[in-house]
């Protein structure tokens, strides 16, 4: 699986479009960018994922470069309930693992 | 559905004692795991199973075994704590191993565990 890296924290203010980078520059074809999200000490909370065409769902947007070397996630809104550690992962389906790095301290400030 | 359960939530063991992680999801699901998280790190996995009898091991499965005899539990146990496994630990569930929208995964609250 293709290794991420994500800056270790960020900060977004209340109402602002919260944009969150993800580094994947030895992603292959066949592998997937999946978000999960984790708030608190909770379980992590799938967000969103896309192969190479950007996404959108209720939650999240995805943008994924042409390159497919780096993705963004944008939380349109942020509010304060957004406060939380965002997980870039990419993957190959039916490998059966996540790999979870240390991912993206997002912290949402009224 | 009340998606994926664990028990107990905290839990402390003296060394060497055994004790089992329950988890359980209602969902009908497939595929379900098991990862621990030591503090600032992400999550490392240690067993899946892609179904009722079928387990495999994954990144960490040192000092723990699974068994999956339904589909809907996935105990975890430790055979003789350690404080090295002193983590919190969450149970994945997700419908199964083949689709990119069907391997998402459904996560529960967690068992922190304090090993001394």
């Amino acid at each position: 699986d293709a290794k991420t890296t994500q800056p270790p924290s960020m900060d977004c203010a209340e109402g602002r479009a919260a944009n969150l980078p993800c580094n994947h520059s030895t992603i292959s074809g066949n592998e997937y960018v999946y978000w999960y999200r984790q708030i608190h000490s909770q379980g992590p909370q799938y967000i969103i994922h896309g192969l190479k065409n950007n996404e959108t769902n209720e939650m999240a947007s995805l943008i994924i470069t042409e390159d497919r070397k780096s993705s963004t996630l944008i939380l349109p809104h942020a509010t304060l309930r957004d406060t939380a550690v965002y997980y870039c992962i990419v993957r190959v389906i039916g490998t059966y693992k996540y790999i979870f790095g240390t991912g993206t301290r997002l912290k949402v400030l009224a | 559905n009340a998606g994926v359960t664990q028990t107990p939530k905290f839990q402390v063991l003296k060394t060497g004692q055994s004790m089992t992680l329950q988890c359980a999801q209602d969902m009908n699901h497939e595929y379900m795991s098991w990862y621990r998280q030591d503090p600032g790190m992400g999550l490392r996995l240690i067993h899946y199973s892609v179904g009722a009898g079928i387990t495999d091991q994954g990144e960490v499965p040192n000092g723990y075994n699974v068994s999956r005899s339904t589909t809907e539990d996935f105990p975890l146990r430790l055979l003789s704590a350690a404080p090295s496994q002193t983590s919190v630990y969450f149970c994945a569930s997700s419908r199964s191993s083949q689709g990119a929208s069907r391997e998402t995964q459904y996560f529960g609250p967690g068992t922190r565990l304090l090993v001394l």
